[in-house]
């Protein structure tokens, strides 16, 4: 069974350009999950799709970062206009049930850097 | 979701069993106990998670305390590639699934 990959596993842009990381989450998992680890700090939650809704969206920095799952399927993290402190790693995760779920499986990451 | 907290670093020797502590005191009677570890460059990996009662699984055992405010995750037999920062999370089994990191414990398993 493949597990959740991310693309690209590295982008480097400028300031002001726009960077859509993609996921694809273990088939079958209706729960998919982004964080991110910017330089020197935790790892940190973003959002939850529920299928392709949004369950929890508190960990959003700024309407900068959109985040879409089309038909509950992948889904794309999309930052625009790209700033500096946006450098980090993505990591984007995925479960498999509502009410019991526990084990997150975690892709490799995308790294991201903004110069 | 409870605090943890966790040593900054360790050491264990190779084959030996690695103790890793965690302090939860302000743990809620539905709050599960999670570890995860974090392999250099990969993403989090889960581990364990246990309610109450003490877990084992192929990879690590969980001891929880009779009152609940600290558990330790013990990998039996350390290998070089045990070698990680290992998160011990507390949170709801349900609703709000976010996964809380702190800052973990590297683990350094040495030959």
């Amino acid at each position: 069974e493949a597990g959740v990959t991310q693309f690209p596993s590295h982008s480097v842009i400028e300031k002001g350009q726009t960077v859509t990381l993609r996921c694809d989450p273990i088939s079958g998992h209706d729960n998919l999950y982004w964080y991110r680890r910017v330089m020197g700090k935790e790892i940190k939650f973003l959002l939850h799709f529920v299928k392709e809704s949004k369950q929890d969206e508190s960990g959003m920095p700024n309407n900068r970062f959109l985040a879409e799952r089309t038909g509950g399927t992948y889904s794309t993290l999309k930052v625009q206009p790209a700033e500096l402190e946006d450098s980090g790693v993505y990591f984007c995760a995925s479960s498999q049930d509502w009410t019991d779920s526990y084990e997150q499986y975690f892709g490799p990451g995308t790294r991201l850097t903004v110069t | 979701d409870a605090k943890t907290t966790q040593p900054t670093s360790m050491d264990c020797a190779e084959g030996r069993a690695a103790n890793l502590p965690c302090n939860h005191s302000t743990i809620s009677g539905n709050e599960y106990v999670y570890w995860y570890r974090q392999i250099h460059s990969q993403g989090p990996q889960y581990i364990i998670h246990g309610l109450k009662n003490n877990e084992t699984n192929e990879m690590a055992s969980l001891i929880i305390t009779e009152d609940r405010k600290s558990s330790t995750l013990i990998l039996p037999h350390a290998t070089l590639r045990d070698t990680a920062v290992y998160y011990c999370i507390v949170r709801v089994n349900f609703g709000n699934e976010k996964l809380t990191f702190g800052t973990g414990t590297r683990l350094t398993i040495i030959p």
